[in-house]
């Protein structure tokens, strides 16, 4: 079965500073993408990263960055310089390739930050 | 482009009751996809529609049931609403291209008493 796992609850970051969520996934799959959502109180999911399997080259998307350790199936996201906005709960997510619109969500990061 | 949208917002039912809950993809997608998400249970897929055909379905009963039509606007349903349906029904559409990543609407929070 595959699944995703955040192993963290909760976690909290001081504005300006670099926070690591982390995310395990399970699969035997071969062809994947990996996803990170953020999710604001009250507001709307939003893409934050992606990375295809097939890349060894980690993602990076301004200040969000991925490192993406294929044979130990890990997918952690780093935040450099934290911002007040960056609070928010943090999804990462899974879809295998000829999967129709299945994504395997994590149960989430709830991500704080201190002004 | 303009985003997804969702609609209603918000809603509350009787139990007993049905719903049904709208989604307009972003211009150009065709596939649609419907999750659930509750505190205990986190986000949990319902189905996927594509081009007006469910190609995939996720673990919920059949009181749970969705359409496509033929502008890739999508509707999902609830029959026989009960107290654990209470939850926020997200839609996302997808280009369906090599990335396979999918675009969140809103919402809607339904609310059963």
């Amino acid at each position: 079965a595959q699944t995703v796992t955040q192993s963290q609850p909760e976690m909290s970051v001081q504005e300006a500073e670099t926070v690591t969520l982390s995310c395990t996934y399970d699969t035997s799959e071969s062809d994947y993408y990996l996803f990170w959502y953020k999710q604001p109180p009250s507001r709307q999911m939003i893409l934050v990263i992606r990375q295809e399997a097939y890349k060894q080259q980690n993602a990076t998307e301004n200040r969000f960055s991925v490192n993406f350790q294929k044979a130990a199936k890990s997918f952690s996201l780093k935040i450099s310089d934290s911002q007040l906005g960056d609070a928010a709960m943090y999804f990462c997510a899974y879809i295998y390739g000829g999967s129709q619109g299945n994504l395997i969500f994590g149960k989430g990061t709830k991500l704080s930050v201190k002004p | 482009k303009a985003g997804v949208t969702q609609t209603p917002r918000y809603l509350i039912k009787t139990r007993g009751q049905q719903v049904t809950l709208s989604c307009s993809p972003i211009s150009g997608h065709r596939s649609v996809s419907w999750y659930q998400q509750t505190p205990g249970q986190g986000l949990q897929f319902l189905f996927e529609y594509f081009s007006e055909t469910q190609r995939n379905k996720g673990n919920f009963p059949g009181r749970f049931s969705g359409r496509q039509f033929s502008n890739s606007r999508s509707e999902m349903n609830v029959s026989t609403l009960e107290l654990g349906d209470s939850a926020l029904y997200l839609c996302a559409s997808s280009f369906y291209g090599s990335s396979y990543e999918q675009y969140f609407g809103p919402g809607t929070r339904l609310t059963v008493t």
